[in-house]
């Protein structure tokens, strides 16, 4: 079965740097979430989208800005990069209508900030 | 507000033995419950999920859960560790009304030869 899939795996970048993150969701879901994951934490939520529309948000920086497109993959872009950044960042995706909310995790993008 | 607390951040058990991993949540509205299992350098696998059906949940690698309300529990169990069962284990609880996960802080388990 398809699963999530997120580019790339690996990113290295240097303080103040821009990077992208790209996830493209199970086929037939139309809700997208963002996770970040520091090294011995558990995932943190950043921010949602349901149908092309933020539907909710967590504890993103302002220095991120994220949106889904007309085909439902999403991009995370993250400006400004700092230290603390890096992270294993997650997407996952969920049928809404399913009405369970159940989240499948893509493996995700370790980010390594330099 | 919902809030996920697991007993214990490492929990060692022998080859063959009972695993227990414990889950507590808070919730103010009804929950959706969720094990989820992180193996090292990999992405998170649903073990398996309490959405108001069943109380007792079987998932996938012979783990189940059971819900309990008076509680507010979601214990994962497993009658025979393997070692392939090492990993990170996370629980999660979302809401019948359709919100982000709030993830506990993970349970590492080893399993012993």
């Amino acid at each position: 079965a398809a699963g999530v899939i997120q580019s790339p795996r690996h990113l290295i970048k240097e303080k103040r740097e821009t990077a992208t993150l790209k996830c493209y969701p199970i086929p037939r879901h139309d809700t997208v979430y963002w996770y970040q994951q520091g090294p011995g934490q558990d995932p943190q939520f950043l921010i949602s989208f349901y149908e092309k529309m933020q539907s909710d948000k967590g504890s993103i920086p302002d220095r991120f800005s994220a949106q889904q497109f007309s085909d439902y993959h999403s991009e995370l872009n993250m400006s400004s990069l700092e230290l603390g950044d890096s992270a294993l960042y997650f997407c996952a995706s969920s049928q809404d209508r399913e009405g369970t909310d159940t989240q499948y995790f893509g493996p995700g993008t370790r980010l390594t900030v330099l | 507000a919902q809030s996920v607390t697991q007993l214990g951040s490492h929990v060692s058990v022998s080859e063959g033995a009972l695993v227990l991993l414990r889950c507590n949540y808070s919730s103010s509205v009804p929950p959706y419950l969720f094990w989820y299992v992180q193996y090292p350098n990999q992405g998170l696998q649903l073990l398996l999920k309490y959405t108001s059906a069943a109380t007792l949940v079987k998932g996938i690698n012979g783990f189940e859960a059971e819900f309990k309300k008076s509680e507010t529990s979601f214990h994962l169990t497993k009658p025979s560790a393997h070692m392939s069962d090492a990993a990170e284990y996370f629980c999660a609880v979302s809401s019948v009304y359709g919100q982000n996960f709030v993830f506990g802080p993970g349970t590492r388990l080893s399993v012993l030869p």
